[in-house]
């Protein structure tokens, strides 16, 4: 079964619009979440390290303000595209898992559509 | 160079057929080695860890050549449900589980 559950599998919404994204470890505690980019024929790209209770790592190019990442508890970690905007459109991947060389679970993956 | 280079195919080939991908790194600080495997518009799922000395899960055979900083994957008798794309995955060492990505390389298993 899923070890990480990610919610909503799909969104479809106006440009100008915030979009909440949850990613849950459902068996175990993840102190790091990550969060992925994927465009069509693209590979997946870090968008950033979710640490739980303190603040998120950004990979270079990707706008903090843009995208708002909160790591409140040890199973759950939140991605908000905030005013999203058609360029925007992805789908959006969290990871979790990984620790002492252990393969990372990924959740099921969101599709975000801005029109 | 490229951190990681994958073949992104697409490789045709017929059910039965045996095939292989390899894919190369270049950060020699690389530890941990995976497959993954991505059906279309859905997330990646985990095929096989690849370790030191070679592993094997049914018709996947899985190798690591840590000298030439490459991995392989061979699948033997192609089923049609093997058509994906594969992605070749590496992670560092020293505490940290950050992932490289190769873009995949597309299989689709013909009848």
């Amino acid at each position: 079964g899923a070890v990480v559950s990610q919610h909503p599998s799909w969104v479809i919404c106006k440009s100008g619009t915030s979009v909440k994204i949850e990613c849950r470890s459902l068996d175990f505690q993840a102190t790091t979440m990550f969060w992925y980019r994927q465009f069509p024929k693209q590979s997946l790209m870090l968008m950033a390290t979710s640490n739980e209770g303190s603040k998120a790592t950004y990979e270079q190019g990707v706008e903090k303000d843009k995208f708002l990442i909160n790591h409140a508890s040890l199973t759950l970690s939140t991605l908000t595209v905030t005013s999203a905007h058609p360029e925007d459109s992805s789908f959006y991947i969290c990871s979790a898992g990984g620790q002492h060389n252990q393969p990372q679970h990924f959740g099921d993956g969101t599709r975000l559509s801005i029109l | 160079r490229k951190e990681v280079e994958q073949d992104p195919g697409p490789f045709n080939v017929p059910e039965g057929a045996t095939v292989a991908f390899n894919c190369t790194y270049s950060n020699s600080a690389s530890q941990s080695f995976f497959w993954y495997r991505q059906d279309c518009r859905k997330e990646p799922k985990l095929l096989m860890s690849v370790y030191s000395s070679g592993n094997e899960d049914g018709r996947f055979t899985a190798q690591l050549n840590r000298a030439s900083q490459y991995i392989s994957l061979l699948i033997r008798d192609s089923k049609l449900s093997d058509s994906a794309t594969y992605l070749c995955v590496f992670q560092s060492g020293a505490g940290s589980y950050q992932l490289t990505f190769g873009k995949g390389t597309k299989l689709s298993v013909i009848p």
